[in-house]
Parts: C-alpha cells; sequence; structure tokens
C-alpha cells in the first residue's frame, strides 16, 4: 500500500483530456512539492512535473498539475497515443526522520 | 549533460548481499547541493525509493529498508554505491540512480533528474 494514493488506471481517446490525482496526507504533500514522472516500460522514468506546477524543459505544454492541500492531480490535454505510460506522483514526506514516497503508479490508456 | 550509469552483479544469491555502483559523468558527487539516490521498481510494482547521500555524507534510507542499507560516495571515483545486506526475492528489481535535488529554503524534495538507465538485478539460488 503506497503512502500517496493514485488510481490504478485510466483512459482516454485521442483528443480528449484525462486527469490523475493524488492523494495524500499533512506530512507529505501539505508542506513539500509534489513531482510527476511518467515511466514508459524498458525505459526510466522521466520529470514531468516539477515544483507541483512546473514543466521541465522539453514537457509539451499539454501536461499540466495543481496541488492543493493533501492532494494534487496531474492533467494531460489533447491526448496523444504516445503518452501510454504509467505516471507516478512523489513527494518528501516528513515523518519518521524524512524520506521520499511515490504513488501507486496509474497506468494511462489511449484507445 | 550529467550522465548516471548502474553497475552490479546482475544476479545475487538470497542471504546475500547486493552491491550496486552508480558512475557520474559530467557532476561530481561531492560538489553541489544534490541528492545521490537510489530508487527501485519490482516486477510488476510500482517504483520505491531506497535512499540517498547528500554531498556533505548526510544519508537517508527508506524506513522500511534502513536496517539493511548502507549508501556510500567515492569522490576520487565519482560514484556512489548502495549495499543491500540478507536479501531476498523480494529484492528483485530494476534499480535505478538519479540525482536527486536539495534545495537550501526547502530542503530535500522529491525532485530526480536525470535517471540512470536502470540495472536488473534478480534474486535467486
Amino acid at each position: 500500500q503506497s503512502v500517496l494514493s493514485q488510481p490504478p488506471s485510466v483512459s482516454g481517446t485521442p483528443g480528449q483530456r484525462v486527469t490523475i490525482s493524488c492523494s495524500g496526507s499533512s506530512s507529505n504533500i501539505v508542506g513539500n512539492f509534489l513531482f510527476w514522472y511518467q515511466k514508459v516500460p524498458g525505459s526510466a522514468p522521466k520529470l514531468l512535473i516539477s515544483r507541483n506546477n512546473q514543466r521541465p524543459s522539453g514537457v509539451p505544454d499539454r501536461f499540466s498539475a495543481s496541488k492543493s492541500g493533501t492532494s494534487g492531480s496531474l492533467a494531460i490535454s489533447r491526448l496523444r497515443s504516445e503518452d501510454e505510460a504509467d505516471y507516478y506522483c512523489a513527494s518528501w514526506d516528513d515523518s519518521l526522520s524524512g524520506h521520499v514516497v511515490f504513488g501507486g503508479g496509474t497506468k494511462l490508456t489511449v484507445l | 549533460q550529467v550522465q548516471l550509469q548502474e553497475s552490479g552483479p546482475g544476479l545475487v544469491k538470497p542471504a546475500e548481499t547486493l552491491a550496486l555502483i552508480c558512475s557520474v559523468s559530467g557532476d561530481a558527487v561531492h560538489r553541489g547541493d544534490y541528492a545521490w539516490t537510489w530508487i527501485r521498481q519490482s516486477p510488476g510494482e510500482g517504483l520505491e525509493w531506497i535512499g540517498h547521500i547528500h554531498h556533505s555524507g548526510t544519508v537517508y534510507y527508506n524506513p522500511s529498508l534502513a536496517s539493511r542499507l548502507v549508501i556510500s560516495s567515492d569522490a576520487s571515483r565519482n560514484q556512489f554505491s548502495l549495499r543491500m545486506t540478507s536479501v531476498t526475492a523480494a529484492d528483485t528489481a530494476i534499480y535505478y540512480c538519479a540525482r536527486g535535488h536539495f534545495d537550501t529554503v526547502t530542503g530535500y524534495s522529491a525532485w530526480f533528474d536525470p535517471w540512470g538507465q536502470g540495472i536488473r538485478i534478480s534474486v535467486s539460488s
């Protein structure tokens, strides 16, 4: 059971907009930045969103994110087939002397 | 361009010690405010943070793994390493090293970039 909760799967058709939620607690998301990673099978995870809502250079503006209270969300608009991947949220957690926690991951299927 | 590359045995026997090395190019493990990090993904599972070492020598470990872990760095070789004792089949995973970011105001975070390509480790007799 992951400390951060994500839906196991979401799906959408090309051109649609999908969102992935990430729920945490006061020891992680509330007081720390939330990050999002894209994981394609056979490749290393890729940083998608930094510091709650910042897109690193090279990440399309179709990807956006927000954070409020104990939860955050990732939105992917104008869905494309190449967006099919696993998406993970992650945050620093202040409990137990501090450590990083990941969500369980959400499998995005582009129908 | 910063690059990280994992190296290690590939196959480890149960109850033995897993030793992995991450070689860094384009940056120095003993400089800068970074947390040199190990992360793994077991088959069919999600990402799991293992721990990190800051250039100051400060280490943080996943509480559920801490008793079996040692993360260290070697400035002369520009590498950092992971030692995990008493491995079991549950430690079978792809192990990634990554550069984590440390901010002097906000502290450690879950900001990892770049990543190594990963190394597949199997625990089996």
